[in-house]
């Protein structure tokens, strides 16, 4: 086990309806990175935190949008949920020291979102 | 564009034989490689990792390869064992980024 946590495990919503996932990095890591995976595809980068900011974005529309905690915990929200938002939410931690990653990145178990 | 891709989308062994598993990539920028383990429901689980100025790295039973002249990367396990049945993913990174980069994965099956 990574030592990073999501919440909740699965969850089912339907379409226009918003959501909040949540995520709590592996001890001593200050970077939270967000992914998305289809099924049957490879994780794709949604946005990574870093010093509550966030640090980079990969191609998904403003709808997706995220918080870090001083914690170094994490949120991402999606509004408006679409169908195709049906997918395995994963958190990654890792740290950043001086603005350079210094350690790769692990993986929580992931938020299994369905959208009816 | 940059991307990662696996050459087999499923892998068949027998238990105890050796498995190897391919990845190409295109970004001869990248400094760092991942090779992670998915089994079903769980996220990826770190395996071993490479970076670009090394062509070799020996972890228990699992051994990275990395090719630069051709960009090609390779996951070789050891007497294959029913647990290392899983999806596996290759990715990649550069220092100046702040993202994986995932391929599509290749599905492992170890034949008892």
């Amino acid at each position: 086990e990574t030592g990073v946590t999501q919440s909740p495990t699965h969850l089912i919503k339907t379409r226009g309806q918003q959501v909040t996932l949540r995520c709590s990095s592996q001890s001593g890591h200050n970077t939270v990175s967000w992914y998305q995976q289809a099924l049957g595809q490879g994780p794709q980068f949604i946005f990574q935190y870093y010093r509550e900011e966030e640090n980079g974005r990969g191609n998904f529309p403003p709808r997706f949008s995220g918080l870090q905690f001083p914690n170094y915990s994490s949120e991402l929200n999606v509004n408006a949920l679409e169908l195709d938002d049906s997918a395995l939410y994963l958190c990654a931690s890792s740290l950043v020291w001086r603005d350079v990653s210094t350690d790769t990145q692990y993986f929580g178990p992931g938020t299994r979102l369905t959208v009816l | 564009g940059e991307s990662v891709g696996l050459h087999l989308p499923t892998l068949s062994v027998q238990e105890g034989d050796n498995s190897i598993i391919n990845c190409a990539y295109s970004n001869s920028a990248s400094d760092y490689f991942i090779w992670y383990k998915q089994e079903s429901g769980k996220g990826p689980q770190f395996i071993i990792d490479i970076r670009s100025n090394m062509d070799k790295r020996q972890g228990q039973r699992v051994t990275v390869l990395l090719n630069k002249t051709v960009k090609h990367l390779s996951l070789q396990i050891a007497a294959t064992q029913p647990g290392d049945s899983a999806v596996y993913f290759c990715a990649e990174w550069t220092d100046s980024s702040y993202k994986l980069i995932f391929g599509s994965g290749t599905r492992l099956l170890v034949r008892p």
